[in-house]
């Protein structure tokens, strides 16, 4: 299985402001996951990232707000734009399973924002 | 958008007995997952059940797929406090990449 690292960890931010999330694995894969978790709910995708393309961004998500960087195979970053309190989530990115069985997904340990 | 529920929402059992967690979904799929999630950090993979099996086994995990019914259930034998956790399925849709819907989930609190 894929080892995905996210930086930051936790942040706080005040309304109004832009954070940039990064997600780093530890191989080279095809296609990355964003994901959001509000406050004690479950997990929707916002986008899927592959190298060399524009990202594809789901129902109710857009670029302005979640600007998405994949500049190569193993890294890509998630940007948080003009924050209000309901961003306030977890953020996960996650990656195909290039090794074994490709439907399966990695999530790294998330990015917990509260905008204030 | 959610594909399904997942009942119950929270289930509270003592160590030592099964905890039965059911997803229902509604669209065709490829494939159903089961992750776990321990006090809001990332989620770890259980198992992945195609949509042409019927069942699938883990350790003391029991996986069951019903594509007629658009179900699942995950069945933890012999709970231990260390599965208090929450549970998600996710379903990867039919056609395209391999895009997951998560349900709702299922609070799961095992007792000592």
């Amino acid at each position: 299985s894929a080892v995905i690292s996210q930086k930051p960890s936790r942040d706080i931010c005040q309304r109004g402001t832009s954070l940039t999330i990064q997600c780093q694995v530890d191989s080279q894969v095809t296609m990355m996951f964003w994901y959001r978790q509000q406050p004690g709910q479950s997990l929707t995708l916002i986008a899927t990232a592959n190298q060399g393309s524009e990202a594809t961004y789901e129902s109710g998500f857009v670029i302005d707000k979640f600007p998405i960087s994949r500049p190569n195979l193993t890294f890509s970053t998630l940007t948080v734009s003009n924050m209000s309190p309901e961003d306030s989530s977890i953020y996960l990115c996650s990656v195909e399973d290039s090794q074994g069985m490709r439907e399966t997904q990695y999530f790294g340990p998330g990015t917990r924002l509260l905008v204030l | 958008s959610q594909q399904g529920e997942e009942d119950p929402q929270a289930l509270s059992i003592q160590e030592g007995e099964n905890a039965t967690m059911n997803c229902s979904y509604k669209t065709s799929i490829n494939n159903l997952q089961w992750y776990r999630q321990n006090s809001g950090r990332g989620l770890v993979h259980l198992i992945l059940i195609r949509s042409n099996e019927r069942e699938k086994h883990s350790g003391r995990l029991r996986v069951t797929l019903d594509t007629s019914k658009k179900s699942s259930s995950l069945l933890i034998t012999a709970s231990r406090a260390a599965d208090t956790a929450s549970y998600f399925c996710a379903t990867g849709l039919s056609g395209g990449y391999n895009k997951l819907i998560f349900g709702a989930g299922t609070r799961l609190a095992v007792h000592p």
